[in-house]
């Protein structure tokens, strides 16, 4: 079957770094996409991968490691605003998106 | 404005009645889509349509139905709503310029069926 796994829960400080991570299984792989959700509200685009490595966009980078089936989401500098739930998801052979339950990141001050 | 508009933004409805969530967008996307999300699952996709006359089913299409009336409208029935239906349905939208392109959520509708 396919598979997604990420931890259910995460806490961390404002200001420090974080480390979201995602392992997969599925059948064929296009790439793998964060998403951000804020409780009560819509998903939001983060990041896609499909080539191994490392992608950084302000205080978010994202990496892929293909051979290992294993994402991460990292966050820097974190901030309150930065409380929410990270969505995990890849693409199939058939371009399917399979979705992991989400990470609740909660930050204390 | 909301690029992709969901209506009812709640709902409580009872077991056995037919109702209809809507969802448009200005986006100009050809891709929509319907999807539930429970506590602790991931998103399920009920339906998708690449465009106006395109209709597919997706992960758990049983006990729903669709209609996309034009491009930009996409609207999800449930015939005869039941309580393992109380969930938050999401409409989202992508380009047609490749399968990365991403996702772009409506806000989302609560459904509550007693």
């Amino acid at each position: 079957g396919q598979n997604i796994d990420q931890p259910t829960e995460m806490t961390a400080t404002e200001g420090a770094i974080v480390q979201i991570n995602c392992t997969y299984q599925t059948s064929g792989f296009n790439g793998l996409f964060w998403y951000q959700q804020h409780a009560g509200e819509a998903p939001t685009f983060l990041s896609y991968n499909v080539l191994d490595g490392l992608e950084e966009k302000g205080r978010f980078s994202s990496f892929l490691s293909r051979s290992k089936g294993y994402s991460y989401l990292l966050l820097k500098e974190l901030q309150m605003k930065d409380s929410a739930s990270y969505l995990c998801a890849a693409l199939d052979s058939n371009y399917q998106l399979i979705w992991g339950a989400g990470t609740k990141l909660i930050i204390k001050p | 404005d909301a690029d992709v508009t969901q209506t009812p933004r709640n709902r409580i409805t009872k077991t056995g009645k037919r109702i209809m969530l809507e969802c448009s967008q200005t986006k100009g996307h050809d891709r929509m889509y319907w999807y539930r999300q429970d506590p602790g699952l991931g998103l399920r996709l009920i339906y998708y349509s690449f465009d106006v006359k395109d209709i597919n089913k997706g992960e758990i299409s049983d006990g729903y139905s669709v209609s996309r009336q034009a491009q930009a409208k996409f609207s999800l029935s449930l015939e005869s709503a039941i309580p393992n239906q109380t969930a938050l349905y999401f409409c989202a939208t992508s380009d047609s310029t490749g399968e990365s392109s991403p996702l772009h959520f409506g806000n989302g509708t609560r459904l509550t069926v007693t």
